[in-house]
């Protein structure tokens, strides 16, 4: 199975900071990856896959980038709604899905 | 609408078997897998195994491989995760979820309400 380490597992932020959260693969998987974010008592919602792509809806401050073993998550202005838990998750390895341990963001 | 529509929250004891169900509308059900994926309380995403609806060909985490079913009976657009023997550590929320509807991708797209499942004696 392909390993996916995120990091950091936590982060205090506040409204208006960039922030950038890092997934690594245990070996290269293509641009094979999507972001999700989670909140409190409801299901993931997919914001960007193939690294970089961003999802129908979702806002322009997430971005995405990486290539080979190593990929992130900008989000480059925070707002109140995007405190969140977020997930990486590889597709190469079909259909041994998995997912980053994941990383909860709190406002500071 | 797309989407997946999930049974409710259930609460059993050990040794009890245990069937969730997956309703999808708004789309081909048969055109698109349909993964279950594992969250247990205050941890990360596990991602159990999949279905092709046309056939009810699987696929499973070898996690999770001899513990759990899954089942599909496309006349009614329904994909079903089943227990026969529940312990206390199958307690965690449990989502359906689909994958390339919308992407150009094998990413989940589509996510179902989840159900929450609580085995205790």
């Amino acid at each position: 199975d392909i390993q996916m380490t995120q990091s950091p597992s936590s982060l205090s932020a506040s409204v208006g900071d960039r922030v950038t959260i890092t997934c690594r693969a245990s070996q290269g998987i293509s641009n094979s990856l999507a972001w999700y974010q989670q909140k409190p008592g409801k299901a993931p919602k997919l914001l960007l896959y193939a690294a970089s792509r961003l999802e129908s809806g979702v806002p322009s401050r997430f971005s995405g980038s990486g290539s080979g073993t190593d990929y992130t998550l900008t989000i480059s202005s925070l707002q109140p709604e995007d405190f969140a838990t977020y997930y990486c998750q590889q597709y190469y390895s079909t259909p041994g899905y998995t997912f980053g341990q994941g990383t909860k963001l709190e406002i500071k | 609408e797309v989407q997946l529509v999930q049974s409710g929250a259930e609460v059993k004891k050990p040794g009890e078997s245990l069937r969730i169900s997956c309703k999808g509308s708004g789309y081909s059900f048969t055109s698109y897998w349909i993964s279950w994926v594992r969250q247990m309380p205050g941890k990360g995403l596990e991602w159990m195994g999949r279905i092709d609806p046309s056939d009810s060909y699987t696929n499973y985490s070898p996690s999770f491989q001899g513990h759990v079913t899954i089942s599909a009976d496309k006349s009614i657009s329904t994909a079903y995760l089943q227990w026969s023997s529940l312990k206390a550590s199958d307690t965690a929320m449990y989502y359906c979820a689909v994958a390339g509807w919308l992407v150009r991708a094998d990413a989940f797209d589509i996510w179902g309400q989840g159900t929450m499942v609580t085995v205790s004696s």
